[in-house]
C-alpha cells in the first residue's frame, strides 16, 4: 500500500513568515498533486508534479518534486492572512488513476 | 477544468435510514471516485465508480452499505446505506479529467442523529 507522510500536521505563523510543508513516501509516484482546501469547500489544484527534481512557482509558493519521486515539499514565501486553510498532498498510484491523500496540513497565518 | 456540482451540500439524518448524494460533471471524465473526509483532516477514497459496471471498492468499505451508481460519464451517485452516527462525515466525488487533472466537489456535510 502506498502511503503518503505529510508534516507537520498543524502550523500556526504570523503573517510575513515563511513555511515548508513536506510530503513523503517509501514508494515512488508517477505524479504529485499539491491542493488547497477552505472550509465547506472541495480541494482546488494548486500544482501537479510529474518530473523527478521538477520545481514550480505559482507567485509565493514554490513546488518541488524529489528527484526519486517519492517525495515534495511546497514552501510558502511571506505568508498572507489568506493563505490560511488545509493543504493536502496527493499522489497518483500506478495506472488506476486514485489518489492518494496525505494527512494534510493545516495552516493558520495570523496577521 | 471540469467543474462538479454536488447535492446535497448538507443534511442531517435519522439513523437507520439512507441519503443518495449525486455529482454531475459538466464535461465528461475519465474516471469518478467518492471519498470521505472528517473535519480539517485528510481524504478517505471510498471507492472507484465505474461506468457502467459495479464500482470498485476500498479495503474497509463494502457495495452494501455505499452502493455507488455510474450509469453515464457525466454523472454518479453515492448511497450510504442504514446510517448510523459514524457515518457522520463529510462524503466528496472527484472527476479524473485529461493529464491528471482532477477536480472535486464541493462536498455533502452529514450528520446522523
Amino acid at each position: 500500500t502506498q502511503l503518503l507522510e505529510q508534516s507537520p500536521q498543524f502550523l500556526s505563523i504570523q503573517e510575513g513568515e515563511n513555511l515548508t510543508v513536506y510530503c513523503n513516501s517509501s514508494s515512488v509516484f508517477s505524479s504529485l498533486q499539491w491542493y488547497r482546501q477552505e472550509p465547506g469547500e472541495g480541494p482546488v489544484l494548486l500544482v501537479t508534479v510529474v518530473t523527478g527534481g521538477e520545481v514550480k512557482k505559482l507567485k509565493r509558493l514554490t513546488f518541488q518534486f524529489g528527484d526519486a519521486r517519492k517525495d515534495s515539499s511546497l514552501h510558502i514565501t511571506a505568508a498572507q492572512p489568506g493563505d490560511t486553510g488545509l493543504y493536502l498532498c496527493a499522489g497518483t498510484a500506478g495506472n488506476t488513476g486514485k489518489l492518494i491523500f496525505g494527512q494534510g496540513t493545516t495552516l493558520q497565518v495570523k496577521p | 477544468s471540469a467543474v462538479i456540482s454536488q447535492k446535497p451540500s448538507r443534511d442531517i439524518c435519522q439513523r437507520g435510514t439512507s441519503l443518495t448524494i449525486q455529482c454531475q460533471v459538466d464535461s465528461q471524465v475519465t474516471m469518478m471516485f467518492w471519498y470521505r473526509q472528517q473535519p480539517g483532516q485528510s481524504l478517505t477514497l471510498i471507492a472507484t465508480a465505474n461506468q457502467g459496471s459495479e464500482a470498485t471498492y476500498e479495503s474497509g468499505f463494502v457495495i452494501d452499505k455505499f452502493p455507488i451508481s455510474r450509469p453515464n460519464l457525466t454523472f454518479s451517485t453515492l448511497t450510504v446505506s442504514n446510517m448510523s452516527p459514524e457515518d457522520s462525515s463529510i462524503y466528496l466525488c472527484s472527476g479524473q479529467t485529461q493529464n491528471y487533472g482532477y477536480t472535486f466537489g464541493s462536498g455533502t456535510r452529514l450528520t446522523v442523529v
